[in-house]
């Protein structure tokens, strides 16, 4: 099945600092990758997310790169704002029907 | 309109209780999703709908149950819960996959606690 691995589990920066986050993936057919952020109490909402077909995608203070060679793709947050702080996730399919989820990354943008 | 919604948001209930967790979208979706997440880990995927019928069971507890009354709507019934079943469960929402995974829009939650 899929594998999909995120790094760091943890990650804190200061107030206007960037903030990278990692994951990798096993299965080379996975074509689509979201990233989902999750505040207390909250469900996850997707931010942003990129098919296979692009490199790298932008909105705003956050973009998202993809490096099918390597399996893996990244987050990036640029001018971290305290309310960035919560928990990311990023995703990635399995079998065209179910998506995997990365184990999590915890981010505390100190002001 | 990406709004997926959920009731209640809390639930308590015993272990003979029978109750059920609602989920509704409007966005015209025909695949939706039920997942359980527990404190400090991803969402894990319990139940998958395509067009109303049920397409993926990932070897859910029986004590489970799911129901797809229509397109718009997502029941998961409960019943003789143990207390390892708390936690948060998701619904989502997407267009159904057709050689490709699309975007999923995760609802709020409800937080179950069985006592």
């Amino acid at each position: 099945g899929e594998n999909v691995e995120q790094h760091p589990s943890t990650l804190s920066v200061q107030e206007g600092d960037s903030a990278v986050i990692k994951c990798t993936y096993s299965d080379s057919a996975s074509n689509y990758f979201p990233w989902y952020k999750q505040e207390l109490g909250k469900g996850p909402q997707l931010i942003i997310d990129i098919r296979s077909n692009v490199g790298e995608k932008k909105d705003q203070r956050i973009a998202v790169t993809l490096n099918k060679t390597a399996k893996h793709f990244s987050l990036h947050i640029t001018e971290t704002q305290p309310e960035d702080s919560a928990v990311y996730f990023c995703a990635a399919p399995y079998n065209f029907n179910k998506f995997y989820f990365g184990s999590g990354t915890k981010l505390n943008v100190k002001p | 309109d990406t709004e997926v919604t959920q009731t209640p948001k809390h639930l308590v209930m015993g272990m003979t209780n029978k109750k059920s967790l609602k989920c509704e979208q409007h966005m015209g979706h025909r695949a939706m999703y039920w997942y359980k997440q527990k404190a400090k880990k991803p969402p894990e995927l319990m139940f998958v709908y395509s067009y109303e019928k049920l397409s993926i069971n990932e070897s859910v507890p029986s004590r489970f149950s799911p129901e797809c009354p229509n397109s718009s709507l997502l029941n998961l019934h409960l019943h003789a819960l143990q207390p390892e079943d708390s936690a948060l469960y998701l619904c989502a929402s997407s267009q159904v996959p057709s050689g490709s995974l699309d975007t999923q829009y995760f609802g709020p939650g409800t937080r179950l606690t069985v006592l």
